[in-house]
């Protein structure tokens, strides 16, 4: 099985602090997913990633993905509350199968 | 929207019971996947099956069994509960064709095996 492996586990910053999250595994992806999780419902897609080097951005989040295909990081900016939750990376493994970090914990308090 | 909808959102069942979860997509998905979901683990996939009567183990098979009868229709079955089957169980869909489709994920079953 692949191993994909995220950082950190857990953080817990103030509102308006800027935060990175680490996506790594050993073996190239062909494309990654990235997902949020909020309490109590399940993971919905933020963004998809697909080359070397791609650059995405969706408001205060920007998605990077590694020239070599084996990473990806997510940058949120001025962190609110409302981005609390647990973001997921998803490797695609082909057969449309996905295999999954094990999550970063974001809390951000007002 | 894509509907994922899971049977239960709570469930508690009793060491060596026949437990079944179900889930249902409305968006004639072909792909259907079962997760579960462990503080520290993240998503690991059980089984997931990409057309009826079609199914394929995922990294986490050994305990559990699946049925898709109807397109619209994945239920994961616990053949006999053990404790350590307690867990969030996930299940998501997604259209076939390409590799970068995303996955819609019902709200989760939390289940307790006591």
């Amino acid at each position: 099985t692949q191993l994909l492996e995220q950082s950190p586990q857990f953080l817990s910053i103030q509102e308006g602090e800027n935060l990175t999250v680490y996506c790594n595994s050993s073996s190239v992806f062909s494309s990654l997913q990235w997902y949020r999780q909020e309490p109590g419902e399940g993971p919905v897609l933020l963004v998809t990633v697909v080359t070397g080097g791609e650059v995405k951005k969706l408001k205060r989040l920007t998605f990077q993905f590694g020239d070599a295909r084996k990473d990806s990081s997510l940058h949120i900016t001025a962190a609110q509350p409302g981005d609390t939750g647990l973001y997921l990376c998803g490797m695609n493994t082909g057969f449309q199968k996905l295999v999954f970090g094990t999550g970063t914990r974001l809390l951000v308090s007002p | 929207d894509v509907k994922v909808t899971q049977s239960s959102r709570y469930l508690v069942k009793r060491t060596g019971e026949k437990v079944f979860l179900e889930c249902v997509q409305d968006m004639d998905h072909e792909n259907m996947f079962w997760y579960r979901q462990d503080p520290g683990l993240g998503l690991r996939l059980i089984y997931f099956s990409y057309d009826v009567k079609m199914k394929e183990k995922g990294d986490i098979p050994e305990g559990y069994s699946v049925s898709r009868e109807k397109k619209e229709r994945f239920s994961l079955i616990l053949e006999s509960a053990s404790t350590n089957q307690t867990s969030m169980y996930l299940c998501a869909s997604s259209l076939a064709g390409g590799y970068n489709q995303p996955q819609h994920f019902g709200d989760g079953t939390r289940l307790s095996i006591l």
